[in-house]
C-alpha cells in the first residue's frame, strides 16, 4: 500500500456546498501534487507544491483552492463546483522538486449534484 | 507541448497469451519516462522508470523497453491478477514546468482465465 493517503474516499456535494479534500503522505518527500482524472480523459495536473512554497496552476478555475501547511499535509478545497467537476482527485508526492518518481494516493471521487 | 498516446485502449487476452502496449509520446528533452498500474477506482500504483533510448527494466511478467519515440509494456505470460488500466508519463526538460508529468489516456488490459 502507498505512503499517501486521502480522505474523505467519496464525496457528495451540491454545487452551493463547500467542501475539503485531505492528502497526507508519510515518505518523508518535499513535493506534492493534486490531479484531476476525468472519464475519458487522462490525468491533468492541478497544482504544484515545494518546500519553496512554488504553486502551479495549471489554468484551474478558481473554484478550487489549494493549502499546504506543512510538507506532508495538502488539501484542497471546494467551493460552487459545477456538475462537470466531478472526478477522481489524486494527491501525488515525490522526494522533491524536479525529482522524478511521484507516488499517488487512493483518490477521492467526487460527485457534484 | 508534451504529448502521449497510448494504444491499443483496450486490450482482452487469455491467461498465458502474452502481448504488448505501446507508448508513443513527443516531449522537449526526456528527462523520464513512467509506467503505471491502476486498479478501478484507486489511485496509480508505480512500476518502472525508464530515462534513455535502449534502457529496459523488468519485474515479474512485466517488461518495459524505451526508443527515441515510444515505450513499450510488454506483458508475459499474463495472469488474470494482471487486469487493469496502464498509465504512461512522461516528463520534459522544461525545468519551469517543474516535476510535471503528462500522462496518456492508458489501456485497459483484462485478462480472462
Amino acid at each position: 500500500e502507498t505512503g499517501v493517503t486521502q480522505t474523505p474516499r467519496h464525496l457528495v456535494m451540491g454545487m452551493t456546498n463547500k467542501k475539503s479534500l485531505k492528502c497526507e503522505q508519510h515518505l518523508g518527500h518535499n513535493a506534492m501534487y493534486w490531479y484531476k482524472q476525468s472519464a475519458k480523459k487522462p490525468l491533468e495536473l492541478m497544482f504544484v507544491y515545494s518546500l519553496e512554497e512554488r504553486v502551479e496552476n495549471n489554468s484551474v478555475p478558481s473554484r478550487f483552492s489549494p493549502e499546504c501547511p506543512n510538507s506532508s499535509h495538502l488539501f484542497l478545497h471546494l467551493h460552487t463546483l459545477q456538475p462537470e467537476d466531478s472526478a477522481l482527485y489524486l494527491c501525488a508526492s515525490s522526494r522533491g522538486w524536479g525529482t522524478d518518481t511521484q507516488y499517488f494516493g487512493p483518490g477521492t471521487r467526487l460527485t457534484v449534484l | 507541448e508534451d504529448q502521449v498516446t497510448q494504444s491499443p485502449e483496450a486490450l482482452r487476452l487469455q491467461e498465458g497469451e502474452s502481448s504488448s502496449l505501446n507508448c508513443s509520446y513527443t516531449v522537449s528533452g526526456l528527462r523520464g519516462l513512467f509506467w503505471y498500474r491502476q486498479d478501478p477506482g484507486k489511485g496509480p500504483e508505480f512500476l518502472f522508470t525508464l530515462y534513455s533510448a535502449g534502457e529496459e527494466k523488468e519485474k515479474e511478467r512485466l517488461k518495459a523497453t524505451l526508443t527515441k519515440k515510444e515505450s513499450f509494456l510488454h506483458i508475459t505470460a499474463p495472469k488474470p491478477e494482471d487486469s487493469a488500466t496502464y498509465l504512461c508519463a512522461v516528463q520534459g526538460s522544461d525545468r519551469a514546468a517543474g516535476n510535471k508529468l503528462t500522462f496518456g489516456g492508458g489501456t485497459r488490459v483484462l485478462v480472462k482465465p
